[in-house]
């Protein structure tokens, strides 16, 4: 079946520093990838996307490039905020119903 | 943008009561809308999905008696804890997409924090 798997955190980096955080998945077919994030206290924000090997998508900074050779979907941003503290969640589609979530990764952006 | 309301929030209950979580798509017409249970440091699991006018279809694991669903129209789904108890204490979270089967991403509610005593 379908899977993400993410690393684990809590990330801690100071303000201004470089982020990755790796996805890797296993899915049948191509599916569909996203990142979605989760600010303290609220639901998820879709924040960014890639439906096919190569893309890239990219949103607030964020970026990341649909990997089909190495299956990965890492998260980059080159300057982190304070206010990019937050849980970043991985996820596939791959036309079954709905989403695969990865178990979340926890980013702590300190002044 | 297409938005998925969720109500309440927050929600504290005591044991052996039921708590009802509603989802409304305020600005489309939702026919799937998913339920997931999010535990602390967890990712979401997927607890069932429901079209509108069926019967809702519950992952594996998932009491259907205690955890009722119910799809009545395109923009409301309901979700009922029936006689809850504190393991199921958790973060519920409602999503909605216009279409089976579409590719294009989910719309999330913003989750209730379900307490019970």
């Amino acid at each position: 079946g379908d899977s993400v798997t993410q690393m684990e955190g809590p990330v801690t980096l100071s303000e201004e520093a470089f982020l990755t955080i790796n996805c890797t998945y296993t899915a049948t077919g191509y599916p569909s990838l996203f990142w979605y994030v989760q600010y303290p206290g609220e639901g998820l924000q879709l924040l960014l996307k890639a439906t096919k090997a190569d893309d890239k998508g990219s949103n607030k900074g964020f970026e990341a490039t649909y990997r089909k050779e190495t299956t990965s979907f890492h998260l980059e941003k080159g300057s982190v905020q304070v206010s990019d503290s937050a849980v970043y969640f991985c996820a596939l589609y791959s036309g079954y119903s709905t989403l695969t979530f990865g178990k979340g990764t926890m980013l702590l952006v300190s002044p | 943008g297409a938005v998925v309301s969720q109500h309440p929030s927050r929600v504290i209950c005591k044991s052996g009561t039921s708590v009802k979580i509603e989802c409304r798509s305020l600005d489309f017409q939702a026919t799937t809308m998913f339920w997931y249970r999010q535990f602390p440091k967890q990712s979401l699991m997927l607890m069932a999905t429901s079209n509108e006018g069926s019967k809702a279809t519950y992952e594996q694991g998932v009491e259907k008696d205690k955890f009722l669903i119910n799809h009545a129209s395109l923009t409301l789904s309901t979700l009922t804890v029936t006689s809850a108890h504190p393991e199921d204490s958790s973060f519920y979270i409602c999503s909605a997409r216009t279409r089976a089967n579409d590719n294009s991403p989910l719309h999330f509610g913003n989750g209730t924090r379900l307490t019970v005593t």
